[in-house]
């Protein structure tokens, strides 16, 4: 059972452009996080959501968690060849293991100059 | 600080035969990791240790064993190698305390691992 799914799966844009990824539960996540991976490294955490309805900003990346806490979502603006990567959402679960994430399969990013 | 190391960076392995994929931290994190990767599956976690002396099965262990030598230092045993271990394998580390703190998973480069 996959518990997160992101969309789109696969997304190839131009320098400049604009973007939204998603990730989406039928779970309630205690917290969740965001992490980017480029090709041959491991996966990076960018931010930890934590409240309901939570927005927060890193530069041009804005990153929300809904208002249930069931899904979330990653706002790209302006879009540069550097924020070319996967991109992996990982909640929290309540009651889980302390320290276990979910993670979901990826949303890979290619911006092209 | 190194963060997280793994060893090796690459691997090519016979069916059957046995290896020990390494893993530590600087960080003085309780908890560590085991994940594999592989393409449209995503991360999945192989084995677990939330502090020093004890492990747990996550998703995926069969095939796999681990050993927390210390509080730096965990490692993965793969006895007989198959086809089906051919993936990228990721240790991962995180600070045990404030609930939302113990879930930021810190990730070493990664193992290339291929089983012919």
């Amino acid at each position: 059972t996959q518990l997160l799914e992101q969309s789109p799966q696969f997304l190839s844009i131009q320098e400049g452009e604009n973007l939204t990824v998603y990730c989406n539960s039928s779970s309630v996540f205690s917290s969740l996080q965001w992490y980017r991976q480029e090709p041959g490294e491991g996966p990076v955490l960018l931010v930890t959501v934590v409240t309901g309805g939570e927005v927060k900003k890193l530069k041009r990346l804005t990153f929300q968690f809904g208002d249930a806490r069931k899904d979330s979502s990653l706002h790209i603006t302006a879009a540069q060849p550097g924020d070319t990567g996967l991109y992996l959402c990982a909640g929290a679960r309540y009651g889980g293991s302390q320290g276990n994430l979910i993670f979901g399969k990826g949303t890979k990013l290619s911006v092209k100059p | 600080n190194a963060g997280v190391t793994q060893t090796p960076k690459f691997q090519v392995l016979k069916t059957g035969q046995s290896m020990t994929l390494q893993c530590a931290q600087d960080m003085n994190h309780n908890s560590m990791y085991w994940y594999r990767q592989d393409p449209g599956m995503g991360l999945r976690l192989i084995y677990y240790s939330a502090s020093e002396g004890t492990t747990d099965k996550g998703e995926v262990p069969n095939g796999y064993n681990v050993s927390r030598l210390n509080k730096r230092e965990f490692s993965l045993r793969l006895e007989s190698a198959a086809p089906s271990q051919t993936s990228v394998y990721f240790c991962a580390s995180s600070q045990q305390g404030a609930a939302v703190f113990s879930y930021e998973q810190y990730f070493g480069p990664g193992t290339r691992l291929t089983v012919t």
